[in-house]
Parts: structure tokens; C-alpha cells; sequence
């Protein structure tokens, strides 16, 4: 089963940049790698979506090496605003996500 | 627009009675997610729509949990008889396409307590 691993916490300050490695040695071949964020009281939000390199929107940057048995989503210059929870997934062998505990990141002033 | 709506927001209800929640997905989207989450379990899918077509149920807990979707603007999720362990989180999301990978967009959710 694809399954991934990623810390269970990170603390961060203010101005920081922040990574989060998420380990899935199982990758399929054709499989994407997708982050959500969720804030307390409210749904998870898609932030970014990669397959291999690097991928860049306005919010996050997603780095997947080769072998793409990992991936690191950075967050350059976090403010409080970024206290959340980090999902990363990887379809389950083409069937639906499963979203395991994430990342709680907690950003302090 | 909008985004993904959901009502109620909140539920309390007692052991036993029948619970109905309610999604509508953004107009135009194809697919329809309805997820559950608790402290131990976290964020589970529970049935996943395509085109108003339940495509996959496995996810739903047991026969007690019953999720229809009569047009593309509209879906509920049913829960009869509600008991104390069904308290949770029930977020419904929508998708523009039928790819399980494509992005999803989440409702706020409606906390169902059942006493």
C-alpha cells in the first residue's frame, strides 16, 4: 500500500523558512504527490501538487527528488497565520486518498 | 462563488434518531467527496460520487450510513440510527474532474454530536 510518513510536529518562528518531509517509498509510478492545509475549525485546503523536480505556486514550493520516494514541501518566510495542520498524500494505489495525521506545524512570534 | 456548502453546521442529537446532512458541491464540478474526521481516527473518506455515481462505498462505516446524490448540485449523507461514536466532523468536497488526485475543495463541515 502507498502509505506515507511525515513528523508528527514542527515549531517554527516567525520569518522562518519552514520544511516538511513527507517519506513514501511506495510510490507508484504514475502517482502525483499532493498537500493539503488544515486550519483549525475548517476543511483541509489543496496547496500544491507535484511529480518530480520542483513545483512553485505563490503559497509553496515542492521538492521531489528522483527517486520520488520522498518529498519536502518548503514554506519560505512563515507567519502565524501558517499555525496548521500539513497533509501529505499519496493515492493509494490509484484509489482514494488516505490522509494520515499530518504535520502540525505551530508558528510562534 | 461560494464555494462547497454544508448544513447545518452543527448537530446535536440523541442516540438513536436519524441524522441527515447536507452538501452542495461547486456548480460545475463532477466529483463528490464526503469525509469524516475524529481526534483518533483523523480525516477518513467515507463514499466518493463521479457524475452522481457512487463509485466507491468503502469507506462508509456500516449499513447504519446511507449517502445519495439526486442531481449534480446536491447530496446527503444519513445516519440512522445515530449513536454517540458517529460524533464527529463530516466534511463534503467537490472536485472539477473525476481524477482522485485533482484537487478537491472542502466545505467548513458540520459537527455532529450525538448524546
Amino acid at each position: 500500500l502507498a502509505k506515507t510518513t511525515q513528523p508528527i510536529s514542527m515549531d517554527s518562528y516567525e520569518g522562518q523558512e519552514v520544511n516538511i518531509t513527507c517519506s513514501h517509498n511506495n510510490i507508484a509510478t504514475n502517482d502525483y504527490i499532493t498537500w493539503y492545509q488544515q486550519f483549525p475549525s475548517q476543511g483541509p485546503r489543496f496547496i500544491i501538487q507535484g511529480y518530480k523536480t520542483k513545483v512553485t505556486n505563490e503559497v509553496a514550493s515542492l521538492f521531489i527528488p528522483a527517486d520520488r520516494k520522498s518529498s519536502t514541501l518548503s514554506l519560505p518566510r512563515v507567519s502565524l497565520s501558517d499555525t496548521a495542520v500539513y497533509y501529505c498524500l499519496v493515492p493509494n494505489y490509484g484509489q482514494n486518498f488516505v490522509f494520515g495525521p499530518g504535520t502540525r506545524l505551530s508558528v510562534l512570534p | 462563488d461560494a464555494g462547497v456548502i454544508q448544513s447545518p453546521r452543527h448537530e446535536v442529537t440523541e442516540m438513536g434518531q436519524e441524522v441527515t446532512l447536507r452538501c452542495k458541491p461547486i456548480s460545475g464540478h463532477n466529483s463528490l467527496f464526503w469525509y469524516r474526521q475524529t481526534m483518533m481516527r483523523g480525516l477518513e473518506l467515507l463514499i466518493y460520487f463521479n457524475n452522481n455515481v457512487p463509485i466507491d462505498d468503502s469507506g462508509m462505516p456500516e449499513d447504519r450510513f446511507s449517502a445519495k446524490m439526486p442531481n449534480a448540485s446536491f447530496s446527503t449523507l444519513k445516519i440512522q440510527p445515530s449513536e454517540p461514536r458517529d460524533s464527529a466532523v463530516y466534511f463534503c468536497a467537490s472536485s472539477p474532474t473525476s481524477g482522485r488526485e485533482d484537487e478537491q475543495f472542502f466545505g467548513p463541515g458540520t459537527r455532529l454530536t450525538v448524546l
